[in-house]
């Protein structure tokens, strides 16, 4: 069945510099992947996804995600991190019947 | 256009009673899934619904857990008899539709965070 790998449950990040999430996916078939923020205590948000058009996609907040079918990975990046990207960052994938499996999650800390 | 509704946001049970959690989809959307989000877990699959009809419950606990989505009105979790364990946060989300090559873009509401004391 279609899984993602999120490694390191805390990411902490400078101010201004690269955030880099990385998801790496596990998929028979080609797969439709996401990635969405999560706020204290507020839903979850798309932030991107991938459905196999350009394999660079760009999404909101200065974010964009690679696909890279050769390191079966989906990784999310943002040149310059600022204050408001702290948060909880989450991998998904689509599987049968339209269900999204999670990966574990990324909690972002930003440093000013 | 409204959002994924869900209500209450917030809910405390005592363990043994019940609680319901309500969905209203994103406007035009005609498919709800429940995932739960436990303490220190990503979030699970639990329900796809259409309207009165379960298409996969796979991810629902076999006791006491059941969700509907009428003909008319929101989409209803039912957690009967409730214990401390099922404390966590409840998320709906809604789509268009199923399939197509673009695959059907999920809409998660707010979420409702259950407390069982």
């Amino acid at each position: 069945a279609q899984s993602v790998t999120q490694l390191g449950s805390h990411v902490s990040v400078s101010e201004g510099a690269l955030v880099l999430l990385r998801c790496n996916y596990s998929s028979s078939v080609p797969p439709y992947l996401f990635w969405y923020v999560q706020y204290p205590n507020q839903g979850l948000q798309l932030l991107l996804k991938y459905t196999s058009a350009a394999t660079l996609v760009k999404g909101i907040n200065g974010f964009e995600a690679e696909f890279k079918k050769s390191e079966t990975s989906f990784h999310l990046t943002k040149p310059s991190a600022h204050m408001s990207d702290a948060a909880e960052y989450f991998c998904a994938v689509r599987r049968g019947n339209n269900r999204l499996a999670f990966g574990k999650g990324n909690q972002v800390v930003v440093i000013p | 256009n409204a959002g994924v509704m869900q209500n209450p946001r917030h809910l405390v049970r005592r363990r043994g009673q019940e609680a319901r959690l309500r969905c209203s989809p994103m406007k035009g959307h005609s498919h709800v899934y429940w995932y739960r989000q436990l303490p220190e877990e990503g979030l699970k699959f639990m329900v796809y619904l259409q309207k009165e009809n379960i298409i996969d419950e796979s991810g629902m606990p076999k006791e006491r857990f059941s969700a509907e989505f009428p003909k008319e009105g929101p989409s209803i979790l039912r957690i009967q008899q409730v214990v401390r364990g099922d404390s966590a946060a409840y998320f709906c989300a809604s789509s268009p539709g199923y399939g197509g090559s673009s695959g059907n873009t999920i809409y998660f509401g707010e979420g409702s965070w259950l407390t069982v004391v």
